[in-house]
């Protein structure tokens, strides 16, 4: 088992360029969330998906923001018009339905994004 | 909302002292509690989770107690070792919002020589 991996471990844009960060979950995990991470907010939710299907993207900034989930392996984080207060680690986690682990995230090494 | 308080950014003490990192919360329902630790350019993962039957969940020596009444959930270790020097963030969980994490800002926990 490899974990959630996560893809590029790191990544500088330009302002205003657009950055895709990529996710893949542990086979066979139901569920893939994103979170952002920085020294001031620490863990901050973004978006999750549940079988595929979005569930819940109240922390995601509307403009642009942007995942997608389009098949089980894997799923993406898109950020349009990258700006300096974008750079963070971003975090993707995965994790079960049922059993004893259905409430443990398990959390991928993150995207450090940079945007200069 | 739900929120998750941890009132120490920074915790600094000597190896072998006791350990104390303190987390409350506000939630409209019964939440679940976590700690999870993330060591220096690794990802977080699970320490320790709160029972639905009130046991004291214990894990590589730390444990935590869930306290209704005071919305708290403080993490504890009798004795600091080197290698506990991580970040620490506290976590709660509704049980209807299916696995979605709400945490704190994180406490980083020096342990120096």
């Amino acid at each position: 088992n490899a974990g959630v991996i996560q893809t590029p471990r790191h990544k500088v844009t330009g302002k205003g360029q657009e950055a895709t960060l990529w996710c893949e979950p542990i086979s066979g995990h139901s569920a893939v969330f994103w979170y952002r991470q920085t020294i001031v907010q620490g863990l901050e939710f973004l978006t999750y998906f549940r079988n595929q299907a979005p569930i819940d993207d109240s922390g995601m900034p509307k403009e642009r923001f942007s995942a997608q989930m389009p098949n089980q392996s894997h799923s993406t984080l898109k950020i349009q018009s990258t700006q300096p207060q974008d750079s963070a680690v971003y975090l993707c986690a995965s994790s079960l339905d049922t059993g004893p682990s259905q409430n443990t995230l398990y959390f991928g090494a993150g995207t450090r994004l940079s945007v200069l | 909302g739900d929120s998750v308080t941890q009132t120490e950014g920074l915790v600094t003490l000597t190896e072998g002292l006791p350990v104390m990192l303190n987390c409350t919360y506000q939630s409209t329902y019964s939440p679940f509690l976590f700690w999870y630790v993330q060591h220096l350019n690794e990802a977080p993962k699970l320490l320790l989770k709160s029972f639905t039957d009130n046991k004291r969940p214990e894990h590589q020596g730390f444990h935590a107690t869930l306290h209704k009444s005071s919305s708290s959930f403080h993490l504890q270790k009798s004795s600091a070792q080197l290698s506990d020097s991580a970040l620490y963030y506290c976590a709660l969980s509704d049980p209807g919002s299916f696995n979605k994490l709400t945490f704190g800002a994180g406490t980083r926990l020096a342990v120096c020589p």
